[in-house]
């Protein structure tokens, strides 16, 4: 199956930082997906990208689609508690979506 | 609207029986999956179905089956459960469409438990 890294692997911030992670394919993907999961629940879409090169922001969250088509990055400006939890990026390609590993993040206030 | 809903929330079964995952949702979407959450790990693709009567092959088919006779119902079937079962299981549904294709409900997770 697709491969999806996914790094870092977790993350202790101190409130009011920024965060950066990152994912990368060894396959071309039509969509990247970036999704948070909170224990006990399902994931739930963060932001979408459709073309290479494409940067989308959402509130304090911004992510960028690579040019390649094989990685994607995201980053939260400005951390709150609140921001806890496993983020996971997803690649899309025909009706099959891959997900990544996820990058566990926890914020102290 | 509930959104997508599962049932059972937990269960625990023997090796060897099989069962059924329920999933409903009350969205009108055509398309519905079914994923397995391994511990640690990314979720994996099990099978979708992008209408009724219609279903395909995710990443991780193997020791599942499924059907798709109405809109709304998505059931997971485990004919013959084995450890390697153990996992968190979700189901989604989308619309179809680039505006709504991938944006995917999550429902709230099966945790199932083979020994």
């Amino acid at each position: 199956g697709q491969q999806l890294n996914q790094s870092p692997q977790s993350m202790f911030i101190q409130e009011g930082e920024d965060v950066s992670m990152n994912c990368t394919s060894s396959s071309i993907f039509n969509t990247w997906l970036w999704y948070k999961q909170e224990p006990g629940e399902g994931p739930v879409l963060l932001i979408a990208l459709y073309k290479a090169g494409e940067l989308t922001s959402n509130g304090r969250l911004t992510a960028q689609f690579g040019i390649t088509r094989k990685d994607s990055f995201l980053n939260i400006s400005a951390s709150i508690p609140s921001d806890v939890g496993i983020y996971f990026c997803a690649g899309q390609t025909g009706n099959q979506f891959y997900f990544g590993t996820g990058t566990s993040l926890t914020v102290i206030p | 609207n509930a959104g997508v809903t599962q049932t059972p929330k937990f269960r625990i079964l023997k090796i060897g029986q099989s069962m059924t995952l329920q999933c409903t949702q009350d969205m009108n979407h055509n398309y519905m999956y079914w994923y397995r959450q391994d511990p640690g790990m990314g979720l994996k693709l099990i099978y979708y179905s992008v209408g009724a009567g219609i279903t395909d092959k995710g990443e991780v088919p193997n020791g599942y089956n499924v059907s798709r006779s109405t809109t709304e119902d998505f059931p997971l079937r485990l004919e013959l459960a084995a450890p390697s079962q153990t996992s968190v299981y979700f189901c989604a549904s989308s619309l179809p469409g680039l505006a709504g294709f991938e944006t995917q409900y999550f429902g709230p997770g099966t945790r199932l438990l083979v020994l």
